[in-house]
């Protein structure tokens, strides 16, 4: 079963909304989870690292402020999408490693959450 | 910086064919992942290469890694329809950081 959840699956929301998407680690604490944006037909980038009890570490050219990431807990992490416009409508998918699992930890995906704004 | 750069693009092949995608990457990764990727789907693990002259083999599907050429390559052997999918080659660079290539869409045709 997924050890990653990720939720929601599918969101739609308007022009200046908010959006919040949760990742979890379900059996597993994880201090760092990783959130990715893919557009259609495209491949995935990362956009930020987020780090359980400090700030997220974003990539170059994400802006901070619009794509807010939380790390509250060793098993949730949330990416909140503000104000959104049509060109942030994307999939959005989380992973998190798993290092209680041996020498070579697993990295876990989450099942995305498909954005659409419109 | 690491980069990561698979070819081709786009592959469409018969069912019962052999083909090898190919994944070039510019600077030492820690290790090489192979993931598939269904429309509208997140990402299965299918290979993660380790070390060099690593060499995985699950079903139809063969994962090889060159570290000195940095080169991976991810063979099909007699091809089948359920292969058809987009797969991805992604390296990894410290701290879990991954970098994916382009993906290389793949059609399987009757």
């Amino acid at each position: 079963g997924a050890v990653v959840s990720q939720h929601p699956s599918r969101v739609i929301c308007k022009s200046g909304t908010s959006v919040k998407i949760e990742c979890r680690s379900l059996d597993f604490q994880a201090t760092t989870m990783f959130w990715y944006r893919q557009f259609p037909k495209q491949s995935l980038m990362l956009m930020a690292t987020s780090n359980e009890g400090s700030k997220a570490t974003y990539e170059q050219g994400v802006e901070k402020d619009k794509f807010l990431i939380n790390h509250a807990s060793l098993t949730l992490s949330t990416l909140t999408v503000t104000s959104a416009h049509p060109e942030d409508s994307s999939f959005y998918i989380c992973s998190a490693r798993d290092y209680n699992r041996g020498l070579s930890p697993p990295l876990h995906f989450g099942n995305g959450t498909r954005l659409t704004v419109t | 910086e690491l980069k990561v750069e698979q070819n081709p693009l786009f592959l469409s092949m018969q069912e019962g064919k052999n083909y090898t995608i190919y994944c070039n990457y510019s600077t030492t990764s820690d290790r090489l992942y192979w993931y598939r990727q269904d429309p509208g789907k997140s990402l299965e693990s299918l290979f993660v290469l380790l070390s060099n002259g690593a060499v995985k083999q699950e079903g139809r599907l063969m994962a090889s890694l060159d570290t000195k050429a940095r080169l991976s390559t991810l063979h099909i052997t007699a091809a089948v329809h359920d292969l058809s999918a987009t797969y991805f080659c992604v390296g990894e660079t410290s701290g879990s950081r991954l970098t994916f290539g382009e993906g290389t869409q793949l059609t399987v045709n009757p």
